[in-house]
């Protein structure tokens, strides 16, 4: 029982162009939303994180939008640039233990 | 954020034995955990290791089959025992810092068996 779904499973944008993806959960328990990146042969850095009591947070290009009632959250990536081509993980954190979405494989075009 | 270091950083094993994985960091933490990628997945968490008591694990996943220690708030050490094909997987160590929330994984050690 997957608690966190993500999508799309992959993306490509071009060089400039905004990526946008989308996580959904259902545990109302969570209260700490991360987003890691991951490039391959790495583990996951941790890119911008959100609580529930928070409808956006901004750190550079990278912007989390929350929907607390929905149960939803995303990242948009603006003005992406090739060096952004990695897998996205968003994630949902209840008493620090982390539960994963599917991943998303983000192509950047030059 | 605190730098995480894992030892080793890949292996291949033969089935039916041990390997055992270390996870460093260079500041105390409160909470460390273990986490499994199988090739192409996303991650699944094994076990918090607490410091001084046994760790707890998460459905699915067995004290037998992956030993975890933590002897003091820097290290941690998880054993996969009676390995098969099915446990290469690449596994990571993550850090909870003392405020809480964000969560810093090391580098992974990329296991592979025969």
């Amino acid at each position: 029982q997957q608690q966190v779904k993500q999508s799309p499973q992959s993306l490509i944008v071009q060089k400039g162009g905004i990526s946008i993806i989308n996580c959904a959960y259902e545990n109302t328990a969570f209260d700490y939303f991360p987003w890691y990146q991951q490039f391959p042969g790495k583990g996951p850095a941790l890119l911008i994180a959100i609580r529930p009591d928070v409808s956006e947070k901004k750190e550079g290009r990278f912007t989390i939008s929350f929907n607390k009632s929905a149960k939803q959250f995303s990242l948009h990536i603006m003005d992406s640039q090739p060096g952004d081509s990695a897998t996205y993980f968003c994630a949902a954190s209840s008493w620090g233990k982390l539960q994963f979405g599917a991943g998303t494989q983000v192509v950047v075009t030059p | 954020s605190a730098v995480i270091s894992q030892k080793p950083s890949r292996d291949i094993c033969q089935r039916g034995t041990s390997l055992t994985i270390q996870c460093q960091v260079d500041s105390q933490v409160t909470m460390m955990f273990w986490y499994r990628q199988q090739p192409g997945q996303s991650l699944t968490l094994i076990a918090t290791a607490n410091q001084g008591s046994e760790a707890t694990y998460e459905s699915g996943f067995v004290i037998d089959k992956f030993p975890i220690s933590r002897p003091n708030l820097t290290f941690s050490t998880l054993t996969v025992s009676n390995m098969s094909p099915e446990d290469s997987s690449i596994y990571l160590c993550s850090v909870e810092g003392w405020g809480g929330g964000e969560q810093f994984f090391g580098p992974g050690t990329r296991l592979t068996v025969l």
